[in-house]
């Protein structure tokens, strides 16, 4: 069975910084996207980035650019999501999803959801 | 940068066909996908490459996408796809979400 299965809840103060990670089993962790997807409480979904596990090829929304860091590590099937210094304003649920070529995003993550606040 | 632009809400009497519209430039040069999302739940997709579904998504869900709009299409709406959906694309190998349209079966 494919499953993404994320990092649990997270309580951080501003300026605080964090990982939050996105663990793959059940499929070739080196042939498929993983993306982070942004829901603040109540909003919509907003596509952060993406990451390619197989060569680490990394693209960012320009929303998103310069304020997270993606990345994973093939050894452990693992996809990770960090910030260096949080806001307040960073306070959402995290999804991971997994992407291949035009197929959408067919397999989700349960959501790790981000708490900062003072 | 690109935008794809959802009505907030959509209303379905129970059996009826509810019709979710998704709108950006030149959109039916691109692939557009679907997500439903249930309250405090993942979003699953429901619709890819425009109008194909996933094994495990019921016929009564269809998409097309021409011009500058797609749409996905719930025929004999049921109570259980009361829902967040969801429309995607990509521009410049970036991808883009929709605002997210309500469907409310009522």
């Amino acid at each position: 069975e494919v499953q993404l299965v994320q990092s649990g809840v997270e309580v951080k103060k501003p300026g605080e910084s964090l990982k939050i990670s996105c663990e793959a089993s059940g499929y070739n962790f080196t042939t498929y996207w993983i993306a982070w997807v942004r829901q603040m409480p109540g909003k919509g979904l907003e596509w952060m980035g993406i990451i390619y596990p197989g060569d680490d090829d990394t693209r960012y929304s320009p929303s998103f650019q310069g304020q997270v860091t993606i990345s994973a590590d093939k050894s452990i099937r693992t996809a990770y999501l960090q910030w260096s210094s949080l806001k307040a304003s960073d306070t959402a649920i995290y999804y991971c999803a997994r992407y291949l070529n035009n197929l959408g995003f067919d397999t989700w993550g349960q959501g790790t959801l981000v708490t900062v606040s003072s | 940068s690109y935008e794809l632009i959802q009505p907030p809400s959509v209303f379905v009497s129970p059996g009826q066909t509810a019709s979710i519209t998704c709108s950006g430039d030149k959109l039916g040069d691109k692939y557009a996908c679907w997500y439903q999302q249930k309250p405090g739940q993942s979003p699953i997709l429901v619709i890819y490459q425009d109008n194909k579904r996933p094994s495990r998504i019921p016929e009564r869900f269809s998409g097309s996408n021409s011009g500058n709009t797609a749409t996905l299409t719930i025929s004999g709406t049921q109570a259980m796809d009361e829902a967040d959906y969801y429309c995607q694309a990509w521009d410049n190998r970036i991808g883009v979400f929709g605002g997210g349209t309500k469907l409310t079966v009522l």
